[in-house]
């Protein structure tokens, strides 16, 4: 099945640096790809979708200038968290979806292993 | 707003019983549905979705899982439950935008 990869598996930083996050698609070309935050017994919040070659687009309440996204090509999106602060600390998850058929979506989104950030 | 309601947090079961768990959905729209395992230290791994025809669908592992439109519902099923079975389940939607919308997710301990 497909695979997606996210490095660091683990990152621990000071407060007020930045800290990337590699989200890979290892057998596939992933046109779209999400980064979702998980935080201690509760389910995944969807941050942004990433497109290839365009822009993200952010959920709402998720501050695009501190969290930003770069979807440089078809199997590789990062995610930077700019000048972190120790409420950033969480665990970053991405998945990303290849298109399956055309019209409406039928994409299934394959999960990376997720990479916990803490900021100290 | 859209949003997935999973009733039940925590479950706990011995080995060989029944399980359903409990998914309803709030979307006007037509929705692809999912289920996710996250077994404990791995990753979210796919179980089985919904996108259209048969609304009893099979998954991995002996799981399925049935869409009941006018409940706006997809309770997952699983006849004999193991101890490998152990993990927290997620249900999620999406609709035509790709944006995959999760409940809160359930805890299932399955004891030997």
């Amino acid at each position: 099945g497909a695979v997606v990869s996210q490095h660091p598996s683990r990152v621990i930083c000071k407060s007020g640096t930045s800290v990337k996050i590699e989200c890979r698609s290892l057998d596939f070309q992933a046109t779209t790809m999400f980064w979702y935050r998980q935080f201690p017994k509760k389910s995944l919040m969807l941050m942004a979708t990433s497109n290839e070659g365009s822009k993200a687009t952010y959920e709402q309440g998720v501050e695009k200038d501190k969290f930003l996204i770069n979807h440089a090509s078809l199997t590789l999106s990062t995610l930077t968290v700019t000048s972190a602060h120790p409420e950033d600390s969480s665990f970053y998850i991405c998945s990303a979806s290849e298109p399956t058929s055309i019209g409406f979506n039928t994409d299934t989104q394959y999960f990376g292993p997720g990479t916990r950030l803490t900021v100290l | 707003a859209q949003s997935v309601s999973q009733h039940n947090h925590h479950v706990i079961l011995s080995e060989a019983a029944s399980l359903e768990l409990g998914c309803n959905y709030s979307y006007g729209g037509t929705v692809n549905l999912f289920w996710y395992v996250q077994y404990p230290g791995q990753h979210l791994q796919l179980l089985l979705k919904y996108f259209s025809g048969d609304p009893l669908v099979k998954g991995i592992k002996g799981f399925e899982a049935e869409f009941i439109k006018s409940k706006f519902s997809f309770n997952l099923r699983k006849p004999s439950v193991q101890w490998s079975d152990t993990a927290e389940y997620f249900c999620a939607f999406s609709d035509s935008s790709y944006k995959l919308i999760f409940g809160s997710g359930t805890r299932l301990l399955v004891r030997p």
